[in-house]
């Protein structure tokens, strides 16, 4: 069981936005701003999408946008493309001795 | 650029240690907040983190399998090692290394992963 919480599935038309959640506790996601989100394609290495809550790196499309509130953080992806369609995981840092957890991800399809 | 590499067997039998490699390039364990993790996944399944080992050589491991995990570094050779004792099928994953930057506590680079199989 992970230890954060994603919703399994999550869909949306292309051109429309969706939203998946991240809630953890005051632990983890609501105990510190480094939430960060990952995309995976199908047989590929999870690539970071968002980093420190609502920062992009060089090279992620601006249609990618994170929050947070409280204990749940949430990842944004507007515009919907084709290619947007794969597994998104949000990972937290959890202090000193446990740095990293990982939700149980997401599986968006773009109809 | 950052590089990173997993190898090791694909096949271990059940009760054996695996041991796998990590090579990578364009960063430095010796570099003050540079950290190296581990992280796998079973097939169809979520991520799992399993440790990281950080640049003053401390190690975290995940509570559930820090008992069965040992990660150690050659920084001659650029390369972390992680074994994971007593495997059982359900160790059946694809277990990838990452760099990670304490300071941002992401990771930011994967190596492609290597599919580990544990079956008799």
């Amino acid at each position: 069981q992970s230890a954060l919480t994603q919703p399994p599935s999550a869909s949306g038309s292309p051109g429309q936005s969706v939203t998946i959640s991240c809630t953890g506790t005051s632990s983890d996601v609501g105990g510190y701003n480094y939430v960060s989100w990952y995309q995976q394609h199908p047989g590929k290495a999870p690539k970071v999408m968002i980093y420190e809550v609502s920062k992009r790196p060089s090279g992620v499309p601006d249609r990618f946008s994170g929050s947070k509130s409280g204990n749940t953080a949430s990842l944004t992806v507007s515009g919907l493309q084709a290619e947007d369609e794969a597994d998104y995981y949000c990972s937290s840092y959890g202090g000193n001795n446990i740095p990293v957890a990982f939700g149980g991800g997401t599986r968006l399809t773009v109809l | 650029q950052v590089t990173l590499k997993e190898s090791g067997p694909t096949l271990v039998k059940p009760t054996q240690t695996l041991t796998l490699t990590c090579t990578f390039s364009g960063i430095s364990l010796n570099t003050s907040g540079v950290s190296v993790g581990w992280i796998r996944q079973p097939p169809g399944k979520a991520l799992e983190w399993l440790g990281l080992i950080y640049w003053d050589d401390e190690k975290r491991y995940s509570p559930s399998l820090k008992s069965r995990l040992t990660i150690t570094e050659d920084t001659s050779k650029n390369q972390v090692v992680l074994t994971m004792t007593n495997m059982d099928p359900v160790d059946t994953a694809t277990y990838y290394c990452a760099h990670r930057l304490t300071a941002r506590d992401y990771f930011d680079s994967w190596g492609q992963g290597t599919l580990v199989t544990v079956s008799s």
